[in-house]
């Protein structure tokens, strides 16, 4: 079955540190990988997406991850966050064609000053 | 260029009575799916359109569920006699059928009363 994972379901960081959401997976073909970003009261913002070749993507707003298939994990990075990354950060495995996504539970990021 | 917009924005309903949330997708997309995003749960989905067709419907919570598609492109989901547990966010995605990535809307907030 097809399913995500993300361990982590509120982390608090200080701005200006690095950060790592950590996100596992499992699926049966050739995950195509997503992480999305909430902020409250909006809908979900593609940071960045993996469908195949260079392992490490980067995304908007400074962020990236890296596809790990021996680990079956997708964890996403910062170097440096900002008090404007504070919001909810949703990891999800898709496959080939319009197919729909499986979303992991969300991590919730609080960033402190 | 625009996005996909929901509407309403927000809902709130008596227990028993019927409810219909519109979804306008981005121009040119033909996959639009419908996700419920519960309070601690992560996103849910509920269905799948390509074109005005569903191949897939397996999302769909119980048979009060329904939802259709016309001309390719706006959608309406309804709920008939609607219960407390329909409380939620109900978004909707859109992606072009050669792309993998789902842009999503705002969502619609349903309270059921």
């Amino acid at each position: 079955a097809q399913s995500v994972t993300q361990p982590d379901i509120h982390i608090t960081v200080s701005e200006g540190a690095s950060l790592e959401l950590r996100c596992n997976y499992s699926y049966g073909a050739t995950p195509y990988l997503f992480w999305y970003v909430q902020s409250p009261g909006q809908g979900l913002q593609l940071l960045l997406k993996y469908f195949s070749g260079d392992t490490l993507v980067q995304g908007i707003k400074g962020f990236e991850a890296e596809f790990k298939r021996s680990q079956s994990s997708f964890n996403l990075r910062k170097p440096s966050v900002h008090w404007s990354d504070a919001a909810e950060y949703f990891c999800a495995v898709g496959g080939r064609g319009n197919t729909p996504l499986v979303f992991g539970k969300g991590t919730r990021l609080s960033v402190i000053a | 260029g625009a996005g996909v917009s929901q509407s309403p924005s927000n809902k709130v309903t008596e227990k028993g009575k019927d409810v219909e949330l519109r979804c306008d997708p981005i121009s040119g997309h033909t996959a639009l799916y419908w996700y419920r995003q519960s309070l601690g749960q992560g996103l849910e989905f509920l269905i799948y359109f390509q074109g005005n067709s569903a191949p897939d419907k397996s999302g769909l919570p119980s048979d009060r569920f329904s939802a259709e598609r016309t001309g390719g492109s706006v959608s309406t989901l309804t709920i008939q006699r609607t219960q407390q547990e329909d409380s939620a966010v109900y978004l909707c995605a859109s992606s072009l059928v050669s792309l993998y990535e789902q842009y999503f809307g705002p969502g619609t907030r349903l309270t059921v009363t």
